[in-house]
C-alpha cells in the first residue's frame, strides 16, 4: 500500500515561493506505471488540480491552467519523493495542499498553507 | 479553462438509488476525459472511488458504479447507506490539464 508523507511550511509571505514535499513509501517515484499529483482545496476555489510528474523513460510534468507558469513539480529519486514549488504566491493561494498518487487512491494528510500579505 | 458542472446537492433515502452527473462546458464527456469520482467526508482528504470512467479501486464499495450517461459522466449509488453521506467530486481531463467539478453534497435521509 502506498503511503504519502507531506512536509513543508504552513505560512508563506506574498510574492515568495511555496515549497512542499511528498515522501513516498510502498512505491517508487520513478516507476513507469506511476504518476504523482498535487491538488489543493479552499472554500473559495474548491478542489483544484495543480500538476503532476511522472517517468516514462524520461521525466514529464503537467500543470493546471490556473497555475501554469508559476508551478514546478519535480521528483527526487534519491529520496523517493516529489515536490511542489509555486512561485509568486498571493493570498489567493491560501489552501490545503495535498499530494496524491496516480489514480488518487493514496493521499497525503494535507498541509494547510496560509499566504500572508 | 473548461468548466465542469455537478448537481450542487442531492438527497437519497437509505437503501435507495441516486445518480450524480458531471458535465463539461466543452461538450459531451467521453472516455477520453478519463472521468474520476471522489468521495470526501468532513475533515478528510478526498479519495477516489472510480477512475477512468468505470474502474473501481479495491476499497470501492460494490454499490458505487461509474458510467457515461448521455453526454455526461455519471456516478450511481445503488442501496445507499448512511455512511455514504458526503461530498462527491468528479475530475475530467481537459486540454491544458485536469479540472474538478464543484461537487455534489449527497444527503442520505
Amino acid at each position: 500500500q502506498v503511503k504519502l508523507q507531506q512536509s513543508g511550511p504552513g505560512l508563506v509571505k506574498s510574492s515568495q515561493t511555496l515549497s512542499l514535499t511528498c515522501a513516498i513509501s510502498g512505491d517508487t517515484v520513478s516507476s513507469n506505471s506511476a504518476a504523482w499529483n498535487w491538488i489543493r482545496q479552499s472554500p473559495s476555489r474548491g478542489l483544484e488540480w495543480l500538476g503532476r510528474t511522472y517517468y516514462r523513460s524520461k521525466w514529464f510534468s503537467d500543470a493546471g491552467v490556473s497555475v501554469k507558469g508559476r508551478i514546478i513539480v519535480n521528483a527526487d529519486i534519491s529520496k523517493n519523493q516529489f515536490s511542489l514549488q509555486l512561485n509568486s504566491v498571493t493570498p489567493e493561494d491560501t489552501a490545503v495542499y495535498y499530494c496524491a498518487s496516480y489514480h488518487y487512491d493514496s493521499w497525503g494528510r494535507g498541509t494547510p498553507v496560509t499566504v500572508s500579505s | 479553462q473548461a468548466v465542469v458542472t455537478q448537481e450542487p446537492s442531492l438527497t437519497v433515502s437509505p437503501g435507495g438509488s441516486v445518480t450524480l452527473t458531471c458535465a463539461s462546458s466543452t461538450g459531451a464527456v467521453t472516455s477520453g476525459h478519463y472521468p474520476y469520482w471522489f468521495q470526501q467526508k468532513p475533515g478528510q482528504a478526498p479519495r477516489a472511488l472510480i477512475y477512468e470512467t468505470s474502474k473501481k479501486h479495491s476499497y470501492t464499495p460494490a454499490r458505487f458504479s461509474g458510467s457515461l450517461l448521455g453526454d455526461k459522466a455519471a456516478l450511481t449509488l445503488s442501496g445507499a447507506q448512511p455512511e455514504d453521506e458526503a461530498d462527491y467530486y468528479c475530475l475530467l481531463t481537459q486540454s491544458g490539464g485536469r479540472v474538478f467539478g464543484g461537487g455534489t453534497r449527497l444527503t442520505v435521509l
